[in-house]
């Protein structure tokens, strides 16, 4: 079976400092990965995804993740936020579908950050 | 470029309505989805179609039925709406059929309401 675990439901921060918004998986076969962020009143949008190759992910708007295989996680990092950063994330798991060739994507509850002056 | 479009984008229905929701996606996407949000539960998929004529159930399915009309539009219908289905419902697309790796674009969403 596979799961995704975001750790932290709400994490608030003032403005300027870094965060970090955490994210566990369990899978015993290879995965994507991926974080989406929602804007209030809005779709998701991407905003990076791990396939493979280099572990740490550079997305849009500074955030950056670090594929751990070992700890199944990947962390979305930002050095410095801003008051814009304040939105919902998601961290999704893909992974081929047992006995299908189609995937299958899951995604966590997500991770409300909030960005405070 | 609109991307994906949804409608309505709120609706209210009294138990036992039913209703269709409407998504159209001008990218020439392969793959839509249907998923629904509910407060500390994350997204939900509900139906899915890889390609244009074929539909699959998700995570979520009964209550509802689709139809993928043709390679832009994927619909979503509730015949008879219950309470449990009140939610903010989102369609997505993306460019391969299942291939696992894609981005997904989503719709603005649909909050419908069932009394």
């Amino acid at each position: 079976a596979q799961s995704v675990t975001q750790l932290d439901s709400q994490v608030p921060v003032f403005e300027e400092a870094p965060v970090e918004l955490r994210c566990n998986y369990s899978s015993s076969v290879s995965v994507y990965l991926f974080w989406y962020v929602q804007y209030p009143n809005q779709g998701l949008q991407l905003l990076l995804k791990y396939l493979s190759g280099s572990t740490l992910v550079k997305g849009i708007n500074g955030f950056e993740a670090e594929f751990n295989k070992s700890q199944t996680s990947f962390h979305l990092r930002k050095p410095s936020v801003h008051i814009s950063d304040t939105a919902e994330y998601f961290c999704a798991v893909s992974r081929r579908d047992s006995g299908g060739s189609n995937y299958k994507l899951t995604f966590g509850k997500g991770t409300l950050l909030t960005v405070n002056p | 470029n609109a991307g994906v479009t949804q409608t309505p984008k709120f609706q209210v229905l009294k138990t036992g309505q039913s209703m269709t929701l409407q998504c159209a996606q001008d990218m020439n996407h392969n793959s839509m989805y249907w998923y629904r949000q509910d407060p500390g539960m994350g997204l939900r998929l509900i139906y899915y179609s890889a390609s244009e004529g074929t539909t699959d159930k998700g995570e979520v399915p009964n209550g509802y039925n689709v139809s993928r009309l043709n390679k832009r539009e994927f619909s979503l219908r509730l015949e008879s709406a219950a309470p449990s289905q009140t939610s903010v419902y989102f369609c997505a697309s993306s460019e391969g059929s299942g291939t696992g790796y894609e981005k997904l674009f989503f719709g603005s969403g649909t909050q419908l309401s069932v009394l």
